[in-house]
């Protein structure tokens, strides 16, 4: 159980166009999704927290114009990067958070495969 | 900012071998969690501890929870090649109403036959 995927897996887009990367939890509702950047070599820094049906809570430095999230079912959140510029290149992870009588009251945090993005 | 500081960052040892990574903070967590990473691959959940004082044990691999709530440790027996990746430890805690998990910047593991 605890399952989350992502798609794609990888993209290569080009400078200036949208990308849409989503986030599913296959076997679990989650209430409450996050989105992290993983640079090489580097650990993960939180960039939103996604609430099912309402707006995201972004962390500091995060453009929330530039990285739209759309949370819109109980197992489906979306990142969206806008006019995607080569410094935007890099792992992006999503986790979703078992809020459940089985997970309680420790709600871990399960953790998608990851999506490379390149932007040339 | 809370921040965890994990150590080494590099640890690269002979299989058999005994290794400990430690994870330590100037903030109390609610609880903290250890996950492996491959490359290319999300985080796996290993564990979680919560207790002060908490030991867990999963197969060669130990997990101490400091009295505190501020700093954890992972102690892996006979490493074997199989244990390479990157070890990350993250706390969980309450900010702003929301809990969110604070990263460590991870020991990368390095087990060689």
């Amino acid at each position: 159980g605890a399952v989350v995927s992502q798609h794609p897996s990888w993209v290569i887009c080009k400078s200036g166009t949208s990308v849409k990367i989503e986030c599913r939890s296959l076997d679990f509702q989650a209430t409450t999704m996050f989105w992290y950047r993983q640079f090489p070599k580097q650990s993960l820094m939180l960039m939103a927290t996604s609430n099912e049906g309402s707006k995201a809570t972004y962390e500091q430095g995060v453009e929330k114009d530039k990285f739209l999230i759309n949370h819109a079912s109980l197992t489906l959140s979306t990142l969206t990067v806008t006019s995607a510029h080569p410094e935007d290149s890099s792992f992006y992870i999503c986790s979703a958070r078992e809020e459940s009588a089985r997970s309680f009251p420790f709600y871990e945090q399960y953790f998608g495969p990851g999506t490379r993005l390149t932007v040339t | 900012t809370q921040l965890l500081e994990q150590s080494p960052q590099f640890l690269s040892i002979q299989e058999g071998e005994n290794l400990t990574v430690y994870c330590n903070s100037s903030s109390v967590f609610s609880s903290l969690q250890w996950y492996r990473q491959e490359p290319g691959e999300g985080p796996v959940l290993l564990v979680t501890v919560v207790t002060g004082g908490e030991v867990k044990k999963l197969k060669r691999l130990t997990f101490q929870f400091g009295d505190a709530r501020k700093d954890s440790s992972l102690h892996i027996t006979a490493a074997q090649p199989g244990d390479t990746g990157l070890y990350l430890c993250a706390g969980a805690s309450t900010q702003g109403g929301s809990e969110k998990l604070v990263f460590g910047k991870g020991t990368k593991l390095t087990v060689n036959p």
